[in-house]
């Protein structure tokens, strides 16, 4: 498959835990925040956004926390599985449909 | 509904040649953005197309290409081609409006460059 995951930072977890994956952005201006899930052989997949007025946002799941004070963002991902083992990205865009990318985070999760 | 199709899957070329790549976008998507990525540099925006024109660009050099057909359908085009440019060619589409859309991204053409 794609070799996405070289280069990257990992964080191994266990099965159940709860996993954070932070990620660090450059752009005061960008209005949204959004997280990506990219599985081996396959493209980036959504998973949250987040407006830049807001500073939490949940899903089924997920959850993103934004500071702007510090630029940082973070995916928290509640009881992990092993279908979350992945790279994930952080993107900021500030409008219509160009993305920044971080730089990823692989997350590896064991049984 | 079908997702983002691109052709070809994997691609093999020689230094100096020139590729086209074609990412055919959900159905109804009038955007479609191209994004490079490659283990050194992660993703990386080329260019986005709304309603045939280009509407964004990225930081690549002229080699790199693209257009939009009056069906949304794409294509990017790399000319002269380098070793550097072995990468995932990843599209993705969205709906028209301006604002913050979000982005369905397609499998991928990984391009190998010898």
């Amino acid at each position: 498959g794609e070799s996405v995951g070289l280069h990257l930072p990992t964080l191994s977890v266990q099965e159940g835990d709860n996993s954070i994956i932070n990620c660090a952005y450059s752009n005061s201006a960008s209005d949204y925040f959004i997280w990506y899930k990219q599985e081996s052989g396959k493209g980036p997949q959504f998973i949250i956004d987040i407006r830049s007025n807001m500073d939490k946002r949940q899903g089924q799941r997920v959850t993103v926390l934004l500071n702007k004070t510090v630029k940082h963002l973070s995916l928290q991902i509640a009881a992990t599985q092993p279908g979350d083992s992945a790279v994930y990205f952080c993107a900021e865009t500030g409008g219509y449909s160009t993305l920044t990318f971080g730089k990823g985070t692989m997350l590896l999760v064991s049984p | 509904k079908a997702g983002v199709t691109q052709t070809p899957r994997y691609l093999i070329k020689t230094r100096g040649q020139q590729v086209t790549l074609s990412c055919s976008p959900i159905s109804g998507h009038r955007s479609v953005s191209w994004y490079q990525q490659t283990p050194g540099q992660g993703l990386q925006f080329l260019f986005e197309y709304f309603s045939e024109t280009q509407r964004n660009k990225g930081n690549f050099p002229g080699r790199f290409s693209g257009r939009q057909f009056s069906n949304s359908r794409s294509e990017m085009n790399v000319s002269t081609l380098e070793l550097g440019d072995s990468a995932l060619y990843l599209c993705a589409s969205s709906l028209p409006a301006g604002g913050h859309n979000e982005q369905f991204f397609g499998p991928g053409t990984r391009l190998t460059v010898l």
